[in-house]
């Protein structure tokens, strides 16, 4: 299993400009998860989805839109990119979501910034 | 709501040291699980170990362990024997078994550095 991916890495954005960072997971978890993380800080919750077809918005979710058309992609929306979107971008699952027991997944990142 | 306290931002120990990071909690819900990850300085978040708010003894894992104090709400990791790599941001979690979505909510983590 490769667990949690997310591309891009890194990148670059321009004030104004859009881009989808890419979260596939392929353990077959039904919950999923997208955090940013500035600097220093912790983890933010930006929006999660229980399932294919079903997303809600976390803590911090302006500026940002989420789909999931299928159990194992959840790509995150950036439209009109500002500087205060410069941060490390997580995407995370779990499974059987009433669980507590159970922990999330992360990916490695994706660090983007907005000049 | 929900609340995670990590009242130390950076902690300095010398090699094999025992480190005990703290983590205070605030939450309603009698049922929810704790966790702790750790992110090294290469980014990735790395789950160490979880407790329980029913499970009757401290969650050990390895070097790691969980100094559950339920009725002062309070789930400090300690660290036996650091190493040099133990040095990363540490991250006190928490789930409420109700939450919507079994969202989990961070703290601001501690910046462990291991001091040969």
């Amino acid at each position: 299993n490769a667990g949690v991916t997310q591309t891009p890495k890194f990148r670059i954005l321009k004030i104004g400009q859009s881009m989808t960072l890419q979260c596939t997971q392929d353990m077959n978890h039904n919950y999923m998860y997208w955090y940013r993380q500035d600097p220093g800080m912790g983890l933010k919750l930006i929006y999660y989805s229980v399932g294919a077809g079903i997303t809600d918005k976390g803590e911090v979710p302006n500026g940002y839109n989420v789909s999931r058309s299928t159990t194992e992609d959840f790509p995150l929306r950036l439209e009109l990119a500002a500087p205060s979107q410069t941060s490390v971008y997580f995407c995370a699952s779990s499974s059987q979501g009433q669980g507590i027991h159970n922990e999330q997944f992360f990916g490695p990142g994706t660090r983007l910034t907005v000049l | 709501a929900q609340k995670i306290t990590q009242t130390q931002p950076g902690m300095f120990v010398q090699e094999k040291e025992a480190v005990t990071l703290d983590c205070t909690y605030d939450t309603s819900d009698p049922s929810y699980g704790l966790f702790w990850y750790k992110q090294p300085s290469s980014g990735e978040m790395i789950f160490l170990i979880y407790q329980g708010s029913y499970d009757q003894q401290n969650a050990t894992e390895g070097r790691y362990s969980l100094n559950f104090q339920k009725a002062r709400k309070s789930a400090n990791l300690v660290i036996s024997a650091s190493q040099l790599g133990d040095s990363a941001m540490y991250f006190c979690a928490m789930r409420e078994a109700y939450s919507s979505a079994s969202k989990i909510i961070f703290g601001s983590g501690t910046r462990l550095s291991i001091r040969p």
